[in-house]
């Protein structure tokens, strides 16, 4: 089946810096990928959608100019964290839509500890 | 709009005993209904999906799921619970194919009692 490959899979980084997390489709192309993020304990929530050759779509409450997204070819998408605070710590997860089926594969997802 | 709720945070069942994850789901099309499992600290692996085909979908590791639309159920079951099954359980909605955004329910932390 279709891959989709996360990296990194952990990393903690100090307040302030920024953070950038890659998402690539291995064997299919993904004009679109979704970015999830997910609390501990609770549910994923969408944050945006990551667009092939046009700016992203941001859903309700999140801050465009924080979390960057970049999806400059079609295998890769990325998201970067911004002067990241420990509120950001979280797990993040991307997934793409494979192609001609009704289906989004899921990144292995990256966890996000800042201190 | 779509949403998912699944009832029961938590579940916990004995080995060898049924299994049965709730999903309820609200959508104004026709919905595309998904279960995933996630284990810790992994992203999500796909059971079973429905596309508008047969209502009694059959998934992977046993598990199926029936959708019903009077009651817009899509409940997740497995007739024999393996220790392997303990995992976290997410419910999903999308509008289908073209839009595969996906609306999650809360989850359902499934705990197998030896």
């Amino acid at each position: 089946g279709a891959v989709v490959s996360q990296h990194p899979s952990w990393v903690i980084c100090k307040s302030g810096t920024s953070v950038k997390i890659e998402c690539r489709s291995l064997d299919f192309q993904a004009t679109t990928m979704f970015w999830y993020r997910q609390f501990p304990k609770q549910s994923l929530m969408l944050m945006a959608t990551s667009n092939e050759g046009s700016k992203a779509t941001y859903e309700q409450g999140v801050e465009k100019d924080k979390f960057l997204i970049n999806h400059a070819s079609l295998t890769l998408s990325t998201l970067t964290v911004t002067s990241a605070h420990p509120e950001d710590s979280s797990f993040y997860i991307c997934s793409a839509p494979g192609q001609g089926i009704t289906e989004a594969f899921f990144g292995q997802g990256t966890r996000l500890t800042v201190v | 709009a779509q949403s998912v709720t699944q009832l029961g945070s938590h579940v916990s069942v004995s080995e060898g005993a049924l299994v049965l994850l709730r999903c309820n789901y609200s959508s104004s099309v026709p919905p595309y209904l998904f279960w995933y499992v996630q284990y810790p600290n992994q992203g999500l692996q796909l059971l079973l999906k429905y596309t508008s085909a047969a209502t009694l979908v059959k998934g992977i590791n046993g598990f199926e799921a029936e959708f019903k639309k009077s009651e817009t159920s899509f409940h997740l079951t497995k007739p024999s619970a393996h220790m392997s099954d303990a995992a976290e359980y997410f419910c999903a909605v999308s509008e289908g194919f073209g839009n595969e955004k996906l609306t999650f329910g809360t989850g359902t932390r499934l705990t197998i009692i030896p």
